[in-house]
């Protein structure tokens, strides 16, 4: 079955730092992706997606692009702030139905 | 546009006794809805997804069941709770549609005495 596979946390970086969290994939289909955080004692928020190979999504400056050849979808930001202090969970969905499978999330702590 | 509201936001609940735990979606119609359960320091596990009214499934097998008595409620209920159950429980929703993202409510943290 899909399955997504994020790079092992916690990650902890100072504040203008460049950003990094690796996703790879397995998938049957032609899925689409997606990057969502989670702020301390929340749900989780929407933050990019991208549908199809070689689409980049983009929101408050975090980038990630489809790529079908590595099967991956990595997140980047090039100058990280203290409020992106979260967890980031990477998922795909199934190409039928709107089920998501989510990768294990990876936490981000950034020091001032 | 459309919300998503969860209640209560925490709840502390004997061991034995029954929970319901209610989910509401607003300024959509006929959405996916989806409960999940998120262990501390965890990713997220799946518990019951639903298309429709009366149309429920189930991912894992436990003491919890859900119920979709609206188009737009999504109640997740059990009789006798058990110490495992403890964690936060998020509910989504999406479109019907294939490959769309699925919509979070803010999430019942519950703790199981």
């Amino acid at each position: 079955g899909d399955s997504v596979t994020q790079m092992e946390g916690p990650v902890t970086l100072s504040e203008e730092a460049f950003l990094t969290i690796n996703c790879t994939y397995t998938a049957t289909g032609y899925p689409s992706l997606f990057w969502y955080v989670q702020y301390p004692g929340e749900g989780l928020q929407l933050l990019l997606k991208a549908t199809k190979a070689d689409d980049k999504g983009s929101n408050k400056g975090f980038e990630a692009t489809y790529r079908k050849e590595t099967t991956s979808f990595h997140l980047e930001k090039g100058s990280v702030q203290v409020s992106d202090s979260a967890v980031y969970f990477c998922a795909l969905s199934e190409t039928s139905g709107s089920r998501l499978t989510f990768g294990e999330g990876t936490q981000l702590t950034v020091n001032p | 546009s459309q919300t998503i509201h969860q209640w209560p936001a925490t709840l502390v609940q004997p061991v034995g006794s029954p929970l319901s735990l209610e989910c509401t979606v607003e300024g959509t119609s006929n959405p996916n809805l989806y409960w999940y359960r998120q262990a501390a320091g965890r990713g997220l596990q799946l518990l019951f997804y639903s298309v429709g009214i009366g149309q429920i499934s189930s991912e894992v097998p436990q003491n919890l069941s859900a119920s979709r008595p609206q188009d737009r409620q999504f109640i997740l209920s059990s009789k006798k709770l058990l110490l495992s159950d403890s964690g936060f429980y998020l509910c989504a929703w999406a479109g019907g549609l294939s490959n769309q993202p699925q919509h979070f409510g803010d999430g019942t943290r519950l703790s199981i005495l």
